[in-house]
Order: structure tokens, then sequence, then C-alpha cells
């Protein structure tokens, strides 16, 4: 049973660049969430998808989007990347259960962006 | 809004030593509570979880109880060894904004030496 995946593990980019990160679900599991979490601190939300739609977000700047493809796969899209932009990614899946909030997210090994 | 308080780390101890990772909360709703951990280099695993009030939940040795009335969720372990060494979160979720979204802790590192 394959687990939460994530691409690509490492990125190198440079302020005002664009970056694409992926991420596949557990199999069977039809939501996908995404968190920063900066060196030596907690994860933070960014935004959660279901059914191809983005159904709650965090505290973050328009420059982050997303998208979740009716595999429900998802990417998360960050434009003109800061420096503060550098972290790590997780991305975590989860399966709606008549909108319940019990639902476990399972999380990915994470993509680590540095922006130079 | 929600937030998760941790005990700064870190946490040092010897193999075999008792641990206690103290977490509270504070939420708008009526929390599930999680605590998840991260290996270096890794991304999160869960550790264990419970729903309501006074649910214990348990795994691989350790064990958290929801208490509601403290707004507590301290993490135990009898016994730890030097594999357990990890960062370990304390994480909520309550169904607001029609998405169930984790808010974490800051994490607190434990270190176990031989």
């Amino acid at each position: 049973d394959a687990g939460v995946t994530q691409s690509p593990t490492h990125l190198i980019k440079t302020r005002g660049q664009q970056v694409t990160l992926r991420c596949s679900p557990k199999s069977g599991h039809d939501t996908v969430s995404w968190y920063q979490q900066a060196l030596g601190q907690g994860p933070q939300f960014i935004f959660q998808y279901y059914e191809e739609e983005e159904r709650q977000r965090g505290n973050f700047p328009d420059r982050f989007s997303g998208h979740q493809f009716p595999n429900y796969s998802s990417e998360l899209n960050v434009n003109a990347l800061l420096l503060g932009d550098s972290a790590l990614y997780l991305c975590a899946s989860s399966l709606q259960t008549s909108g319940s909030y019990t639902d476990t997210q399972y999380f990915g090994p994470g993509t680590r962006l540095t922006v130079l | 809004g929600d937030s998760v308080t941790q005990m700064e780390g870190p946490v040092t101890l010897s193999e075999e030593a008792f641990l206690t990772i103290n977490c509270t909360y504070t939420a708008t709703g009526y929390p599930s509570l999680f605590w998840y951990v991260q290996y270096p280099g890794e991304g999160l695993q869960l550790l264990l979880k419970a729903t309501k009030a006074d649910d214990k939940g348990s795994n691989k040795g350790f064990e958290a109880t929801y208490r509601k009335e403290t707004t507590s969720f301290h993490l135990e372990k009898g016994s730890v060894q030097v594999s357990d060494s990890a960062v370990y979160f304390c994480a909520l979720t309550t169904f607001t904004g029609g998405g169930n979204k984790l808010t974490f802790g800051t994490g607190t590192q434990l270190k176990v030496e031989l």
C-alpha cells in the first residue's frame, strides 16, 4: 500500500522565480492538505483540497496557490519566491468521511525548498 | 483561534528513563488531538490520537490521555530507547471553515542516550 509521495525531494531556486511541488495521496484517500515547516518550527497549514476545490486556507498570501486533479493528486505553486519561503513543504492526505474532522492526516516525506 | 503549546526542548534522557512531554491547547470547538513524530530528514508520522474527552491514545509504548478539564494531552512513555530520539509534535484539529486543518505546536526534540 503506497503512502503519500512527494516530488521533488529537494529544490533550489532564486528569488523571484516560481516553483511547483507535487503530491500523490495515499491509496484510497481523496483529500490533500499542504503545510510549510520552517526550520525548527511546527508545520503551518497552507490549504486543503477536496473534490478538486480549495475548501480551507491558512494565513498565506495569494502567491501560494494549488490544484487538485481528478486522480486526487495535487500541486502547490509558489510565485515570486522570497528568501523566507525556504522551508520543508509537507503534503498530507486523508479520507473524507461524512465531514468528520477526526479524519487522520498522513504525511509525505516533504520537499525541501531553498531560495537563494 | 486554535493554538497548541508544548514544553520546550531539547529533552535529554538516558535509555529506559520515563518520558513526559507536556502539551496544552486552546480550541474554539471540540478538537481531536494528535501526537506526530518526525525523525531526522523525514516527514511526520502519526504516533497516536484521541477524539474525545478521557480517550487514551496509545502506540509503540507511548500513551496520551485527552483531558478536557485541563485542556491537556501529555505524551508519556515508561521506558525510552535510543531509537525514540526524534522531534515530537502535538497537534489538534477542529472542523471549522469546511475543512479539518491541523494546528501544531512548535515541537519538542527528544534525545535518548545510552
